[in-house]
């Protein structure tokens, strides 16, 4: 099945820097690859997502990028605030929306942004 | 438009008794999906219906776990008995089913926290 390694586990920046989190997915034909934000004690949310044709996207101060041939891909915050402190999960899955659609979670990754 | 909708959200209860968590899903949402999530881990999937019918459940302890999503709405996810390592968040969570204009996304519940002494 698939594999989801995700890196750094911990992450700590000063209000305004950039923050990147990695991840490896371990399945080819993995198409699907999401971000979740988990502020803690609250429900897991997504906050962008992408797909194998793309190779990036960018939505506001945050992007994802991706590596297929690598098989890894990348969430980009920029100019981080302290409301974007949170455990952020990268994850990957076979067809998004299709009948053998499975989410697989990398571990997580705190983000501590400092004022 | 209300969300997805976890009860109890905290239990505390002693090995080897038996507990129940109830999920109700965003309406119209034909796919629902248990999770489990350990301290410091991500989500991992326990078990996924189609409407009423389990389709994947491969990772569901079937010796101590137990679901059910009768009429295809609700679900309820047991554990009899519980051992001190089911200590986790239980998460639900919904999406509108495969295919159509579904973009992947998943919309989870705040979770059921259980405490096992």
């Amino acid at each position: 099945g698939e594999n989801v390694e995700q890196h750094p586990s911990t992450l700590s920046v000063q209000e305004g820097d950039s923050a990147v989190i990695k991840c490896t997915y371990s399945d080819s034909a993995s198409n699907y690859f999401p971000w979740y934000k988990q502020e803690l004690g609250k429900r897991p949310q997504l906050i962008i997502d992408i797909r194998s044709n793309v190779g990036e996207k960018k939505d506001q101060r945050i992007a994802v990028t991706l590596n297929k041939t690598a098989k890894h891909f990348s969430l980009h915050i920029t100019e981080t605030q302290p409301e974007d402190s949170a455990v952020y999960f990268c994850a990957a899955s076979i067809g998004g929306g299709g009948s053998n659609y499975k989410l697989t979670f990398g571990k997580g990754t705190l983000l501590t942004v400092n004022p | 438009e209300a969300g997805v909708v976890q009860s109890p959200r905290y239990k505390i209860i002693e090995k080897k008794q038996p507990v129940a968590f109830w999920c109700n899903p965003i309406s119209g949402h034909n796919t629902l999906y248990w999770y489990l999530q350990n301290l410091g881990q991500g989500p991992e999937l326990l078990i996924r219906y189609e409407n009423e019918e389990a389709v994947d459940d491969s990772q569901l302890p079937k010796d101590r776990f137990s679901a059910e999503r009768l009429k295809g709405v609700d679900s309820t996810l047991k554990i009899q008995p519980a051992e001190l390592g089911d200590s986790a968040v239980y998460l639900c969570a919904s999406s509108p089913g495969g295919g159509g204009m579904w973009t992947g996304e998943l919309f989870f519940g705040e979770g059921s926290r259980l405490t096992v002494l």
